[in-house]
């Protein structure tokens, strides 16, 4: 256990559904992450948060948007998502984004897009 | 631009020591990591380098060349458990990690 745990571990959506993951992170620290993990692919930094405001979003698609209401937890709403979303979404957080911090990451979400 | 590069899947016996090599090019440099990441499970961190040389953590070492852009982790006395995806990643000046794709290790008895 990281102390970052993640629901639901497993998602099948229509492209016409809407949905959201959720993260939560048990070790007091203040910065949150979302990444896309593909198949061979690096992992794919998307949102930070950072004392619950928004300071990264690398370019993603207006059909993820982020929620991110306290420092302990964060959402990933999807809405109209493509087939080629499908991939595992993970949560991970860190003390905060002063100088090199370790991430602690959750086990993730498994996306399947039909 | 930044980049990772990593084997895609090593191959290594029970009990034998293997090494996985890194290579990166970022914008700046703040440390560079290694997480494991079993099927199925989130990626747990392993070790963090920002000066030259090894540092050794029980059966896993991890090494840091800054002059030549290089790590390696080294895992001895190999385990049937050990069968998993090695994270390589670099911090930027920004203090953003830069992740490569990854190293699937298969441990074969």
């Amino acid at each position: 256990e990281t102390g970052v745990t993640q629901t639901p571990r497993h998602l099948v959506m229509g492209m016409t559904n809407k949905k959201s993951l959720k993260c939560e992170q048990h070790l007091g620290h203040n910065a949150m992450y979302w990444y896309k993990q593909s198949a061979k692919k690096p992992l794919e930094l998307m949102f930070v948060y950072n004392f619950k405001e928004q300071t990264e979003n690398n370019s993603v698609p207006s059909r993820f948007s982020p929620e991110c209401p306290n420092s302990s937890h964060l959402f990933l709403h999807l809405h109209t998502l493509q087939p080629e979303d499908s991939a595992l979404y993970l949560c991970a957080s860190s003390q905060d984004l002063e100088g090199a911090k370790t991430q602690y990451f959750g086990p993730g979400t498994r996306l399947l897009v039909l | 631009g930044q980049n990772i590069d990593q084997p895609t899947e090593m191959t290594a016996t029970e009990g034998a020591i293997v090494q996985i090599n890194c290579t990166y090019q970022t914008s700046g440099f703040n440390g560079l990591f290694w997480y494991q990441q079993h099927a199925g499970e989130a990626p747990t961190f392993l070790s963090y380098n920002v000066l030259d040389g090894l540092e050794e953590k029980g059966r896993f070492s991890s090494f840091l060349s800054r002059s030549k852009g290089y790590s390696y982790l080294l895992l001895k006395e190999l385990q049937m458990k050990d069968s998993a995806s090695y994270l390589c990643a670099a911090m930027d000046s920004n203090y953003q990690l830069i992740w490569g794709a990854g190293t699937k290790l298969i441990i074969k008895p």
